[in-house]
């Protein structure tokens, strides 16, 4: 089944620091990619999506690029502020399926 | 605010009790979908709903059921509970029985504690 791995946590930065969090997936057909946020104490919420191969979703200074080749959808962003500590999940959809989330990975930003 | 509450959002019981857990969606939106988060296993998909009728059904145990009603809010049931069940248990809703396009919109989850 469709399947999405990405790197393990805690990730711990200083602030203006790079940070890329890696993904890949595993999936049948084309699925859309999707890069989920979690702040502490609240649901999960939509932070970029890419719905076909070469499409990069961008918001908040963060990006993604859909790589079909390597099936990966890496998050990256220039330089990383204390307000971006948070859970980041990695989620792909195909067809009809449900999103399926990766383990997520624990961002925290000292300044 | 996503627009999703989910209630209660703390809930501390005891081993083979049953409990409920209520979502209501976003104005709107059609589609309720319940996740499971725990350490070890990270989100996993439950059970999803559209417009009430049952549209897929993920890694739900069979003491776990979950039903939405005609107002579109929906209802967790979990029964003999055990440890393993301690959990923040997420609804998420939608647009659309489909996700590969647009988004799901998460509530702030109902924290389960099972002891």
């Amino acid at each position: 089944g469709d399947s999405v791995t990405q790197m393990e946590g805690p990730v711990t930065l200083s602030e203006e620091a790079c940070l890329t969090i890696n993904c890949t997936y595993t999936a049948t057909g084309y699925p859309s990619l999707f890069w989920y946020v979690q702040y502490p104490g609240e649901g999960l919420q939509l932070l970029l999506k890419a719905t076909k191969a070469d499409d990069k979703g961008s918001n908040k200074g963060f990006e993604a690029t859909y790589r079909k080749e390597t099936t990966s959808f890496h998050l990256e962003k220039g330089s990383v502020q204390v307000s971006d500590s948070a859970v980041y999940f990695c989620a792909l959809s195909s067809g009809n399926t449900p999103l399926v989330f990766g383990k997520g990975t624990r961002l925290s930003v000292i300044a | 605010d996503s627009g999703v509450t989910q209630t209660p959002k703390h809930l501390i019981t005891a081993t083979g009790q049953r409990v409920t857990l209520r979502c209501s969606p976003r104005s709107g939106d059609l589609s309720v979908y319940w996740y499971q988060q725990s350490l070890d296993q990270g989100l996993q998909f439950l059970i999803q709903y559209y417009n009430g009728e049952e549209r897929a059904k993920g890694n739900i145990l069979e003491r776990f059921s979950a039903q939405q009603f005609p107002d579109l809010h929906s209802e967790l049931n979990l029964s003999s509970l055990e440890l393993g069940d301690s959990a923040l248990y997420f609804c998420a809703s939608s647009v659309a029985d489909r996700v590969n396009t647009g988004e799901l919109f998460f509530g702030e989850g109902s924290r389960l504690t099972v002891l």
